[in-house]
């Protein structure tokens, strides 16, 4: 594997479910980010961590909860998530943080 | 106020020509921008990053940035058709907060 990957790539939930996304990173990097990106509006960063410490929580509802075991992984745990919640949830990683960042694949939710 | 704006477009120019992608920026502390380039249905690709006031320059692309009019803009030069897709720019604020832009479409007409 190479560069940054998410699992899955797709995923249908419904509001009462708990589910979690997995990223992981192949890059050496220090710091990973969640973002949510929504048809017609910008790129969202939700959470990030540099060498394992949350440094910015922008926000997001408590139903997202991020969790990172260490520098190459990332989670995102979901609980009772909402329908306006379904957006495409992209995982980034960049050497320490405030550095280029490079993307996953990531993740299409569908909420119902 | 939006932290980055850009020109949705759509921006079309011919294969060959020039193509001028502009981004504006609010907050004047902002220390890095960037320039991601997203393909339908994909996820955004680094282009190039820029940190100091003038011109950097990586193959066709040219990334310039202008702190005091805290204006980005990227140059494609030569487009070709696999140059079509969405550009997105991306500015690092304080702290480790990115702001991205909704991003231009472009648009290369064979």
């Amino acid at each position: 594997e190479t560069g940054v990957t998410q699992t899955p790539r797709h995923l249908v939930m419904g509001m009462t479910n708990k589910k979690s996304l997995k990223c992981e990173q192949h890059l050496g990097h220090n710091a990973m980010y969640w973002y949510k990106q929504s048809a017609k509006k910008p790129l969202e960063l939700m959470f990030v961590y540099n060498f394992k410490e949350q440094t910015e929580n922008n926000s997001v509802p408590s139903r997202f909860s991020p969790e990172c075991p260490n520098s190459s992984h990332l989670f995102l745990h979901l609980h009772t998530l909402q329908p306006e919640d379904s957006a495409l949830y992209l995982c980034a990683s960049s050497a320490p943080a405030g550095y280029e960042q490079y993307f996953g694949p990531g993740t299409r939710l569908t909420v119902t | 106020q939006k932290e980055v704006e850009q020109n949705s477009g759509p921006l079309s120019v011919p294969e060959g020509a020039i193509a001028s992608l502009n981004c504006t920026y609010s907050d004047r502390g902002s220390q890095s921008f960037f320039w991601y380039r997203q393909y339908s249905g994909k996820s955004p690709e680094l282009i190039m990053f820029i940190y100091s006031n003038g011109d950097k320059e990586d193959g066709r692309f040219t990334a310039q940035l202008n702190k005091a009019s805290q204006y980005v803009s990227l140059l494609i030069r030569d487009s070709q058709p696999s140059d079509s897709a969405t550009y997105l720019c991306a500015v690092k604020s304080r702290g480790n907060q990115f702001y991205f832009g909704t991003g231009t479409s472009l648009t290369v007409i064979p």
